[in-house]
């Protein structure tokens, strides 16, 4: 599994775009990148998933270079409820790979 | 209906006791995970099912069974605990590998 290193914690204010990076260098051919979200005693939630370029959903990008050893979540106009740590995760798409955790950001928006 | 329903929401026992933690969900998942997290750390992958049978352990202890009775429900069966083993266990399923997973709100488990 390609091991994955995020910045520990970031903070922000609110209505600033916010970008997280994740580094992968030794991320595999068939590798895809995913990102959670996790609120204090509540299950991580899906935001978003991509294997190259850039992906959008009406919660946030991923830019994703070309040579794919990093990613960079974008959390655009956050609000004081995106106080979060998120986690890239990356790997196979197959069960269990795909859903194993790295280190997470701990983001705090400041009003 | 996207949930997945963790049973309890908290649970104390004894060391020397047998307890079961539940996990059902109602979208038609064919792959179900049970998850660790200590605080401030990362959800730890504890056993991965795929189409009821059991695909991936990650080297967890016999203290923790799982059980998979059918495809909507994923059993946790605790026995002979150690209090390192107080966490947040967290249930999560998905439609398929690729697919995004969804988590339960986990069972907050103390051991004394």
């Amino acid at each position: 599994l390609a091991k994955t290193t995020q910045p520990i914690s970031m903070d922000s204010y609110e209505g600033q775009e916010v970008n997280i990076t994740c580094s992968h260098n030794n991320i595999a051919t068939n590798d895809y990148i995913t990102w959670y979200q996790q609120f204090p005693s509540q299950g991580p939630r899906f935001i978003i998933q991509g294997y190259k370029t850039k992906v959008t959903n009406e919660v946030a990008s991923l830019f994703i270079p070309a040579d794919r050893k990093s990613s960079t979540l974008s959390l655009p106009r956050v609000s004081l409820s995106d106080t979060a740590v998120y986690y890239c995760l990356v790997g196979e798409r197959n069960y269990g790979q795909n859903f194993v955790f790295g280190p997470g950001t701990r983001l705090s928006v400041l009003p | 209906d996207t949930e997945v329903t963790q049973t309890p929401k908290h649970l104390v026992m004894g060391m020397t006791n047998k307890k079961s933690l539940k996990c059902e969900q109602h979208m038609g998942h064919r792959a179900m995970y049970w998850y660790k997290q200590k605080a401030k750390k990362p959800p730890e992958l504890m056993f991965v099912y795929s189409y009821e049978k059991l695909s991936i352990n990650e080297s967890v202890p016999s203290r923790f069974s799982p059980e998979c009775p059918n495809s909507s429900l994923l059993n946790l069966h605790l026995h002979a605990l150690q209090p390192e083993d107080s966490a947040l266990y967290l249930c999560a399923s998905s439609q398929g590998p690729a697919e995004e997973a969804f988590f339960g709100q986990g069972t907050r488990l103390t051991v004394v």
